[in-house]
């Protein structure tokens, strides 16, 4: 079945120690876009990728990045994890909302990150 | 003021109760609305989407009222399968999806 795929769905990470969170979709979704969600509060748009072009939220702070070599995979980088940083990493898909497709977001099963 | 906003809940009903609730959004050039439930830990999974003529998929029944900017979720002869969160989306004009924290809905036997 096509689907939004995620690895790995827990990491545990050190507080400072890099980790990267990955997201691969047979879809064929052109955009693809990061959540984070944190305990009982909405999913928070990190960035998104409409094809190659990369999208930053003017609020998402410099140690997260983001990666994305082909259609199907896009990466997620967290430079330094902090203990703030500890949530639940959705990734998701979508044709590209402004060329009059669809606009329905797929979601991946999420990554869950705990920092020590 | 937040984007979407939705009353948290929770709504504890039991089997076969009927149970409705709202979300507003403040942007009133927003476009596109849906549902999406989302389990204890899990991804939010798309419930259905919100037309402007209001939509149905079985005992679920989702409404938009533009001119007071909401959308509602009405679940009839509820289950306890039902038992979720149920997270409301808006795109606005920037295309972007904007949730709400959800509304818990806990169903009893």
């Amino acid at each position: 079945d096509a689907m939004v795929i995620q690895n790995p769905r827990y990491q545990v990470t050190q507080f400072g120690k890099p980790v990267t969170l990955s997201c691969s979709q047979t879809l064929n979704h052109n955009v693809m876009y990061w959540y984070q969600q944190k305990s009982s509060q909405a999913p928070k748009l990190l960035f998104h990728y409409y094809d190659k072009d990369f999208n930053n939220e003017a609020d998402t702070p410099d140690n997260f990045q983001s990666r994305r070599p082909n259609t199907s995979f896009c990466f997620l980088d967290i430079r330094s994890p902090g203990l703030g940083d500890a949530a639940m990493y959705l990734c998701a898909t979508s044709f590209d909302p402004t060329s009059g497709s669809t606009d329905t977001q797929y979601f991946g099963p999420g990554t869950r990150l705990t920092v020590l | 003021r937040k984007e979407v906003e939705q009353d948290p809940g929770p709504f504890n009903v039991p089997e076969g109760a009927t149970v409705a609730f709202n979300c507003t959004y403040s942007n009133s050039a927003s476009q596109s609305f849906f549902w999406y439930r989302q389990d204890c830990r899990k991804e939010p999974k798309l419930l259905m989407s919100v037309y402007s003529s209001g939509n149905e998929d079985g005992r679920f029944t989702a409404q938009l009222n533009r001119a007071s900017q909401y959308i509602s979720l009405l679940i009839r002869d509820s289950k306890l399968s039902d038992s979720a969160t149920y997270l409301c989306a808006v795109i606005g004009v920037d295309y972007k999806l904007s949730f709400g924290a959800g509304t818990t809905v806990t169903v009893r036997a």
